[in-house]
């Protein structure tokens, strides 16, 4: 079935750098959808990304899509300890369906104060 | 965004026994879905519930073991059956927002089974 590949698996960054997770398929994706999750919570929607070549931010994140609709990134600017948690990307699932989503294995992000 | 109310929050259970997860949403959908996240892993979907007929199991899932209920559009249950400790894992249900651009998560079940 269709996968979608992550790194890096965990990052640990002082309060105030930078943080990029990226997400690769080996086929072409109709989209891609990022989450968040926090400690002990459940995965929260972020954004979806669905334009070849799309960027979409939200206040210090940036999510970018590939041209190929193969890769995407999400990006951090000035990490806060708010930032903390695993950042997924999730692609349309098995067989076609874009109704069940296939999700990356995440990455873990913590942020020293 | 739909609201789902999930239940129980976390639960221990004996070996051999079954537990039985509810989901309820704040609104009508036709779809929803069973996740089970093992401690520090990704999300793995279970099935897709479907109202009026069976659930849809993916591979490595079979209803036995993870019986379905999805009696109307606001509501589901995912039965975990004759558990073992490697049943011990977070379930979640999940629902499409509007238009099918993101989907909200229930707060999940920490199940662990001894």
């Amino acid at each position: 079935g269709q996968q979608v590949m992550q790194i890096p698996q965990y990052q640990h960054v002082q309060e105030g750098e930078d943080f990029t997770t990226y997400c690769n398929s080996s086929t072409t994706l109709s989209n891609i959808q990022w989450y968040k999750q926090r400690p002990g919570g459940h995965p929260v929607f972020l954004i979806q990304l669905v334009k070849s070549g799309e960027v979409k931010k939200q206040k210090r994140l940036t999510f970018q899509f590939g041209e190929a609709k193969k890769n995407s990134s999400l990006h951090i600017t000035a990490t806060q300890t708010t930032d903390v948690g695993t950042y997924f990307c999730a692609g349309p699932g098995s067989g076609g369906s874009n109704y069940k989503l296939t999700f990356g294995k995440g990455t873990l992000l913590t942020v020293n104060p | 965004s739909a609201v789902i109310s999930q239940k129980p929050s976390r639960d221990i259970c004996q070996r051999g026994t079954s537990l039985t997860i509810q989901c309820q949403v704040d609104s009508q959908v036709t779809m929803m879905f069973w996740y089970r996240q093992q401690p520090g892993q990704s999300l793995t979907l279970i099935a897709t519930a479907n109202q009026g007929s069976e659930a849809t199991y993916e591979s490595g899932f079979v209803i036995d073991k993870f019986p379905i209920s999805r009696p109307n559009l606001t509501f589901s249950t995912l039965t975990v059956s004759n558990m073992s400790p490697e049943d011990s894992s977070i379930y979640l249900c999940s629902v499409p927002f509007y238009h099918d651009t993101g989907y909200t998560f229930g707060s999940g079940t920490r199940l662990t089974v001894v």
